[in-house]
């Protein structure tokens, strides 16, 4: 099956300071990547739909300044994560859609202190 | 938008015995519906889809089952076994080429015991 990688894996950042994830799709190109995110022994909440050359399409109540998305080619979708907070500190997941079905990252777990 | 519902939300069974989960969906427009494992700590694995022209897929001892008038549909696993245990989500979508997104329903924590 297809492979989307996710990095970093885990991260630790203090505070008020930002940190980006990537998500890349590694063998196929994906115009729509999703960004998720998922609370210990929670099912996932799509955040945003992030567009090849467009603006993501935010979810209701997904603060768009503060989850900064950047699609910048068909096989890579940022997602940062600005002035970080501890109620940020999530599971966050990416998934590419290829021709049928959506292909998730392995997840980035992010731990703000 | 989609609502999607699942049951129960654990699960426990002996090895060897059947499983089954449930979902129901809330947007008719909904004609895919696949089926996700998640291991702790690990990205979600699909395990089996089912588009609404079918009713019925299985593969081996994993099948999915849909009522599209009922608007639900349900996972059956047989012959249980201890590696089966996970989290599994349903989810619904309309399947449209495009960029369509997934609704998922709230997990089921199922665990084979020996």
């Amino acid at each position: 099956g297809a492979v989307v990688s996710q990095h970093p894996s885990r991260v630790i950042c203090k505070s008020g300071t930002s940190v980006k994830i990537e998500c890349r799709s590694l063998d196929f190109q994906a115009t729509t990547m999703f960004w998720y995110r998922q609370f210990p022994k929670k099912s996932l909440m799509l955040m945003a739909t992030s567009n090849e050359g467009s603006k993501a399409t935010y979810e209701q109540g997904v603060e768009k300044d503060k989850f900064l998305i950047n699609h910048a080619s068909l096989t890579l979708s940022t997602l940062t994560v600005t002035s970080a907070h501890p109620e940020d500190s999530s599971f966050y997941i990416c998934s590419a859609r290829g021709s049928s079905e959506q292909y998730f990252g392995p997840g980035t777990r992010l731990t703000v202190t | 938008g989609e609502n999607v519902e699942q049951h129960p939300s654990t699960l426990s069974v002996q090895e060897g015995d059947s499983a089954v989960i449930k979902c129901t969906y809330s947007d008719s427009a909904s004609n895919y519906f696949p089926w996700y494992k998640q291991e702790l700590g690990k990205r979600p694995q699909l395990i089996i889809d089912i588009r609404s022209n079918v009713g019925e897929k299985k593969d081996q001892r994993i099948a999915v089952t849909l009522n599209k008038t009922a608007k639900h549909f349900s996972l059956h696993i047989t012959e249980t076994q201890p590696e089966d245990s996970a989290v599994y989500f349903c989810a619904a979508s309309r399947f449209t080429g495009g960029g369509n997104k997934l609704t998922f329903g709230t997990g089921t924590q199922l665990k084979v015991e020996l």
